[in-house]
Order: C-alpha cells, then sequence, then structure tokens
C-alpha cells in the first residue's frame, strides 16, 4: 500500500492479557517509530528504530512493553498482561531518513477492560 | 529530554480571521519542527515543517515562523476555513526523535 498501516485498527483486551499491535512502514523507509496517544493529548514517543536495530526505547512506560523489528520492515508492539492504564491510540510513523517527515498509520485503539 | 510546550489549547475563531498557536521547546540541540493536524478519528498528517537553519517558511495560508534564540516557534493560518478545523499538533526533533506538544483544538465558526 501507499502509506502506514496498523492492524488491528481497534482491540479490546482483558486486563492481563497479552496483546500484539502491528505495523506496516511505507516500503523503504528506514526509521520507525511507536507512539502512545491518550484521549485529548498529544502522541508520547514510546520507542524508535532505524532499520532493525532499536536505538532509542526511552519511552516505553515499563518492561511490559516491547517492540521489535526483525527484517528492518514491519514492526510489532507487544504489550504484556494489559492493565487498564495501557488504555490508548498506539501510533506508528515512519519515515525515509533522519529528520524528514513523518507518515503516520490510521492507529489502534486499545482498550483494557 | 525534550520538553515541548504548546499553546492554546483551544482556539475557536470566524471563519475569514487569522489563527496562531505558540509552542517552546527547551532542548537547543533540536533542529527540525513539524507541524501536524489530526482530525477526529483520523491520523495525524503533516502540515508544514521547519529547519533550524530558516526563519520563515510559508505554503499557500499557512506559515511557520521560528526563533532559535528564543525556543519558541509558531504556526499562522490565515484565512481561515472551516475545514481547517481540527487539532494541531507541534513537534521538535533532534536526530529522529519527536516530542509532540499537548495539541490545540482549533475551531473556525462558519
Amino acid at each position: 500500500g501507499a502509506g502506514v498501516s496498523q492492524s488491528p485498527r481497534y482491540k479490546v483486551a482483558k486486563r492481563g492479557q497479552d496483546v500484539a499491535l502491528r505495523c506496516d512502514p511505507i516500503s523503504g523507509h528506514v526509521s520507525l517509530f511507536w507512539y502512545q496517544q491518550a484521549l485529548g493529548q498529544g502522541p508520547e514517543f514510546l520507542t524508535y528504530f532505524q532499520n532493525e536495530a532499536q536505538l532509542d526505547k526511552s519511552g516505553l512506560p515499563s518492561d511490559r512493553f516491547f517492540a521489535e523489528r526483525p527484517e528492518g520492515s514491519v514492526s510489532t508492539l507487544k504489550i504484556q498482561r494489559t492493565q487498564q492504564e495501557d488504555s490508548a491510540v498506539y501510533l506508528c510513523a515512519s519515515s525515509y531518513s533522519v529528520n524528514t517527515e513523518a507518515f503516520f498509520g490510521q492507529g489502534t485503539r486499545l482498550t483494557v477492560v | 529530554g525534550e520538553n515541548v510546550e504548546q499553546h492554546p489549547s483551544t482556539l475557536s475563531v470566524q471563519e475569514g480571521d487569522s489563527a496562531v498557536i505558540k509552542c517552546t521547546y527547551s532542548d537547543s540541540a533540536s533542529n527540525y519542527f513539524p507541524w501536524y493536524k489530526q482530525e477526529l478519528g483520523k491520523r495525524p498528517q503533516l502540515i508544514i515543517d521547519i529547519r533550524s537553519n530558516v526563519g520563515e517558511k510559508k505554503d499557500q495560508r499557512i506559515a511557520v515562523t521560528l526563533n532559535k534564540t528564543a525556543k519558541h516557534f509558531s504556526l499562522h493560518i490565515t484565512e481561515t476555513q472551516p475545514e481547517d478545523s481540527a487539532v494541531y499538533f507541534c513537534a521538535a526533533s533532534n536526530f529522529n526523535k519527536f516530542y509532540f506538544g499537548s495539541g490545540t483544538k482549533l475551531n473556525v465558526k462558519p
């Protein structure tokens, strides 16, 4: 596709359940980011990949959050033992190079009940 | 780390008037400043960006100014239209780590 694609669009998880969120970046984009957006707030940085290397994971809120991009393309954000405070929209973005336009996916809305 | 503050949080203008949104940042190493527009339930989309070697950039009704000394940058929308109604986010980036402001909800009244 032409843009960043995320799946699923919506996910309802029971508290304590593990979830996996997928991001397909634009082909050829080196950089990939994950953000968490709470209702009415700006996106909060979670982690950043350059190709397959996770260069920065300082925004991951706890060790329950894990992200990977094993082949430098598709990325997965995994959240273990979900808690209610994990409920948010998770946005993925990719960019061609350093400090160039970041294109966002539609996001995955996670609701933990 | 970088801290980006954005004001106002809400802004209501009459169609045809101008709208100004202001952001400040804390890290003097930040060198790329994009602005994103997010409509309800949709993804953020870039509307304009500016780099630290430029003081002002304009694209039709949208302009951005950057004051590196004061560490602030602003978005200016002229001749506002109802379709400009959305949430606008500023961001500051240093080597690809984007920090976003908390957003401004712009309402353009017809």
